[in-house]
């Protein structure tokens, strides 16, 4: 069964102090890993998709890398605007729905 | 281009009544997925639609939750007959094709009491 497990469920970080979040997954045949961030009480938001190992995006602070087994989102001297949940989603072969971590819930101290 | 609408954005339902979610996707978009969020959990797929078609529903309950994507309007998820444990975030979200980056739309926060 194809599985998505985020690491650390939750991290605090000093404004400036840049950190990595994990995401593992097990499917036969990726077809699309999708980063999202999700403020309390909002639907997410779509930052980054990811194809193909070795792959790599970037948009302000964050960026992401993808290996054959996980991908990592890292922030770079994060601010307290980038607290918040980001969730990690992977689409297999031959199924079209996005299977979602649990997520990982940043706080960033000013 | 307006993103993904979703309405309302929270309802409150007496036991035994019925929920209707609606959500219309973004521009150009005619893929539809619908998830439940429940407090301090993840995303929970439950079903995928194209245009009049159900193409998943394996995140469906059997009994009671049904959904549809006409040709025409919104797509509806659909629950009858709502107990307290239907209380939760459902999100809608659209992408233009299998593959590629969905959208999420607010969600309806349903409180079943």
């Amino acid at each position: 069964e194809d599985q998505v497990t985020q690491s650390p469920e939750a991290l605090r970080l000093q404004e400036g102090e840049s950190s990595s979040l994990n995401c593992s997954y097990t499917v036969s045949g990726l077809r699309g890993l999708f980063w999202y961030r999700q403020d309390p009480g909002k639907g997410p938001e779509f930052l980054f998709t990811l194809y193909s190992a070795g792959e790599e995006k970037e948009k302000e602070r964050l960026k992401a890398t993808l290996t054959k087994k996980e991908s990592f989102l890292h922030i770079t001297a994060p601010k307290p605007e980038d607290s918040a949940t980001y969730l990690c989603a992977v689409q297999g072969p031959g199924t079209y729905k996005y299977i979602f971590g649990t997520g990982t819930r940043l706080k960033v101290l000013a | 281009n307006a993103g993904v609408m979703q309405n309302p954005r929270h309802l409150v339902r007496r036991r035994g009544q019925e929920a209707r979610l609606r959500c219309s996707p973004m521009k150009g978009h005619s893929h539809v997925y619908w998830y439940r969020q429940l407090p301090e959990e993840g995303l929970k797929f439950m079903v995928y639609l194209q245009k009049e078609n159900i193409i998943d529903e394996s995140g469906m309950p059997k009994e009671r939750f049904s959904a549809e994507f006409p040709k025409e309007g919104p797509s509806i998820l659909r629950i009858q007959q709502v107990v307290r444990g239907d209380s939760a975030a459902y999100f809608c979200a659209s992408s233009e094709g299998a593959g590629t980056e969905a959208f999420f739309g607010q969600g309806t926060r349903l409180t079943v009491v």
